[in-house]
């Protein structure tokens, strides 16, 4: 079956320019996660979603930042005003809640 | 949320037997151990759970001892193939917390 897919897969952008990116999650999960993984570190928690509850927003890293997720289903992370410090690959993953996450391939954002 | 903390890299010979300690004293009653793998532009895949003692896959073998304050993962007769980050996490097992993967344990398995 299909997993979680994410779109773009790469992004370019200039400093200063907003950006959008998106996460289709495996059909059923009520949860879903992004994450944030700079070259050659770990994986940076920024958001978590859980069915109709507030999301926990607890990893975000700026007010620049910010994420929704419509019916429960596809998300969209958008950073306003991008920094170059936001060069990253960001991850999505969704679950249903006390079983393992699945993992999108992530979108390469640049910022020149 | 228990912090874990793990080896920044192994290295190890095709063949061998690799064994990656994590610790997590803060462990709570009801955390799972589980464990993560990720290569190089792809995002992390789950490997294994535990609660107690061992668990085995086709996989690995995931050891915890019986405070578990610490579990061990256990890869056996790596190939080159198992050349990745290991990133090893406590979850609570009803699920619905943030979780913290840390910086991993990066293996470099040589021929």
């Amino acid at each position: 079956g299909a997993g979680v897919s994410q779109s773009p897969s790469n992004k370019v952008t200039e400093k200063g320019k907003d950006v959008e990116l998106r996460c289709d999650p495996i059909s059923g999960h009520t949860a879903l996660y992004w994450y944030r993984q700079s070259l050659g570190q770990g994986l940076e928690f920024l958001i978590y979603f859980q069915g109709n509850s507030a999301p926990d927003k607890s990893g975000l890293p700026s007010d620049r930042f910010s994420a929704e997720r419509t019916g429960g289903s596809v998300s969209t992370l958008t950073i306003q005003r991008t920094q170059q410090e936001d060069s990253a690959v960001y991850l999505c993953a969704s679950t249903t809640p006390g079983e393992e996450q699945f993992f999108g391939p992530g979108t390469r954002l640049t910022v020149l | 949320l228990a912090k874990t903390t793990q080896p920044i890299s192994m290295d190890s010979y095709e063949g061998q037997e690799v064994n990656i300690t994590c610790s997590h004293n803060n462990i709570a009653t009801n955390d799972y151990i589980t464990w993560y793998q990720q290569f190089p532009s792809q995002g992390p895949r789950f490997i294994i759970q535990g609660y107690k003692t061992k668990v085995t896959n086709e996989v690995a073998s995931l050891f915890i001892p019986a405070d578990r304050k610490s579990s061990t993962l256990s890869l056996p007769r790596v190939s080159l193939s198992d050349t990745a980050v290991y990133y090893c996490l406590v979850v609570p097992n009803t699920g619905g917390f943030k979780t913290i993967f840390g910086a991993g344990t990066r293996l470099f398995v040589k021929a």
